[in-house]
């Protein structure tokens, strides 16, 4: 089976830098998503990373480490609207099933 | 852009009552999922299907049963509601395809809040 594993909650001031980290342990590995998901909506698509390496999507970046079964969501100028619950998520075969990790609440301050 | 929509937003019912939760995606995806979201584990997945009449356990499949009839429509039935039911019901779609990140990306409803009392 997988497992994943994420801090449960981070806080920041508007303008900061936070970095969701997540291990994994899974049976196969194909790639590793991030989604957010506000309070009271549905889950979006952030990032998807299949090789090692640095994504860049704006003010969001992801990072994997296959080697080390690591990966992170990196925010940069934090604002108020990032203020969300961001999950990890890794397909580990190709079934187009994804495990999730448990999610990391991350609150903005003004 | 791609619209997943779920019949209800907020149910209540009985323990015991059939339960019917069903879910439509407009964008030809062969994939869809069911989930249930519980604070602090996450997304846990109950049933998919790859294509019509297909269907395949998740990792928590029990007291659950599903159905897809159409490619678009995917329903989740519960046999019998029990208060540990209680929970947030998300439905995704995805494509169909070689790994990669347009199979991976998952598209999720709004969900359904559903009460079990």
């Amino acid at each position: 089976g997988q497992s994943l594993e994420q801090p449960s909650e981070v806080t920041a001031v508007e303008g900061a830098i936070v970095q969701i980290n997540c291990t994994y342990q899974t049976s196969g590995f194909y790639g590793l998503s991030w989604y957010q998901q506000h309070d009271g909506g549905a889950p979006t698509f952030l990032s998807y990373n299949a090789l090692d390496g640095l994504e860049e999507t704006g003010r969001f970046s992801s990072f994997l480490s296959r080697s080390d079964s690591y990966g992170y969501l990196l925010l940069q100028e934090l604002q108020m609207k990032d203020s969300a619950s961001y999950f990890c998520a890794v397909s580990g075969s190709n079934d187009y099933k994804l495990s999730f990790g448990a999610g990391t609440t991350v609150t903005v301050r003004a | 852009d791609v619209k997943v929509t779920q019949s209800s937003r907020y149910l209540v019912k009985r323990t015991g009552e059939k339960v019917f939760l069903e879910c439509v995606q407009d964008m030809d995806h062969e994939n869809m999922f069911w989930y249930r979201q519980d604070p602090g584990l996450g997304l846990r997945l109950i049933y998919f299907s790859y294509d019509v009449k297909m269907k395949e356990k998740g990792d928590i499949p029990e007291g659950y049963s599903v159905s897809r009839e159409k490619k678009e429509r995917f329903s989740l039935i519960l046999e019998s509601a029990s208060t540990n039911q209680t929970s947030m019901y998300l439905c995704a779609s995805s494509f169909k395809g070689l790994a990669g990140i347009w199979q991976e990306t998952q598209y999720f409803g709004p969900g359904t809040r559903l009460l079990v009392l």
